[in-house]
Parts: structure tokens; sequence; C-alpha cells
């Protein structure tokens, strides 16, 4: 039974189009997150959401919108896109109050934009 | 500004050997460190983590220290084992902050049989 669990795990798409990434968490965390994996290899935090409210939103083009329907889902809308969106994306849960074991992570959503 | 730093994309050691992986970090913020374990086609995993009130912790093959007049915290694992190959991200985290993980760019390890 997987914990956290992202959707497609694969995505191949043309330029300017508009895809959604989804994720669920079924591990009774409140607070979920975004991360993408660039080139070079970088774990970039993008947003995260506690119970359904934003609480973090890094510096990310307004292409990106995150929606948080409830806590155990986070969705990642991309529109426009564009080549330089191709990366890795990963979802993550956590409490907001963790402690030792920090995020549990998605398998990845590896996104490429031709 | 890369507040944590892995400066050694790659480590190749034999197993039974030692695997010592490094990290340095800016924040002097920062009060919480985390490694994670990666292998292809997944996210990463947590392995090991470390509070800034202790210098080390241990759990089985794996030992993290911390130096926080250094800022550098390093990954033991003894022995290596070919399954321990994998890509091995340190993570640091400030109070206060959503507990937001900042991460290095990563250690590739590859222990030989």
């Amino acid at each position: 039974d997987t914990a956290v669990s992202q959707t497609p795990k694969y995505l191949v798409t043309q330029m300017g189009n508009d895809k959604s990434i989804k994720c669920e968490q079924n591990l009774g965390h409140d607070t979920m997150y975004w991360y993408k994996q660039d080139s070079k290899k970088f774990l970039k935090i993008m947003f995260s959401y506690n119970n359904k409210e934003l609480i973090i939103n890094e510096t990310v083009p307004n292409r990106f919108s995150p929606k948080s329907p409830d806590k155990a889902h986070l969705n990642l809308h991309i529109n426009s896109l564009e080549l330089g969106d191709s990366a890795v994306y990963f979802c993550a849960s956590s409490s907001i109050q963790w402690g030792g074991n920090g995020y549990t992570f998605g398998s990845g959503t590896r996104l490429t934009v031709v | 500004d890369q507040q944590v730093k892995q400066n050694s994309p790659s480590l190749s050691v034999q197993e039974g050997r030692i695997s010592i992986l490094n990290c340095d970090y800016t924040n002097s913020m920062f009060d919480y460190f985390l490694w994670y374990k990666k292998y292809p086609a997944e996210g990463p995993t947590f392995l090991i983590s470390i509070s800034s009130i202790k210098d080390k912790n241990e759990d089985g093959r794996f030992t993290v220290f911390l130096n926080k007049s250094a800022k550098h915290l390093s990954l033991h694992i003894v022995p290596s084992q070919p399954g321990d190959s994998a890509v091995y991200f340190c993570a640091a985290s400030a109070s206060g902050s959503a507990r937001q993980l900042t991460f290095g760019s990563g250690t590739q390890l590859t222990v030989l049989p």
C-alpha cells in the first residue's frame, strides 16, 4: 500500500500544453510538498500546503499552480509548458512538526517537454 | 545560493570497506540534519537524522557525525554493501520554517563487489 503516490510516473508533452500531476498520501500527514529535481540533480522546494493552506511558495513561475482539495491530496497544474520545465517532480508529505524522519516522498514524475 | 553542499558527486568503495559521505552547510539556523537515499526511478527515502544538540547518531551500519563549528556533517557506512549503491542526499532544516528541508545535490555511491 503506497504511502505517497504520484501519477503519472512519466509525462511527455509538447510545448505550450497544460498538464497536471496528482499526488495522494495515506499517512495521515497534515503537510504536503512539491519538489523539483533539475538537471543538476538539486531537489528544490516549490510549494508546501498545511491542512489545505499554502505555507511555502518559492520563486516559481505563476504557470505552476498547486491545488489541495483536502489534506491528503496535493496536485500540481502547469500551464503553457516550456522546455525548461522538463525535470523530475517529487511530491512529499510530513507532519508539520515532524520529528526525526523528515518527509516521505513519492516516486517522482518525470516530465519531458518537447 | 546553495546552503547545503555535497562537493563529491560520486564515490566508489570496495564491498566491506567504509564509505564516508560528506556534507557542508552555510546556514547557522539549521538545527536538524537528515540523510536520504535514492535509487533510480524512486523517491528519496529517509536513512538517518541528527539534531544539532548531538554530535553523533548511530543506526546499525549507518552513523552520522555533526561538527557544528565546522558546519559539516558526514555519513559513515560500515561495512559497505553492494545494495548501498545509490545517490545519497544530505538535507537540513531550521525550526520555525515549517520545517522546510533544504537539500544538497547528492553523492552517487557505488559499492564494488
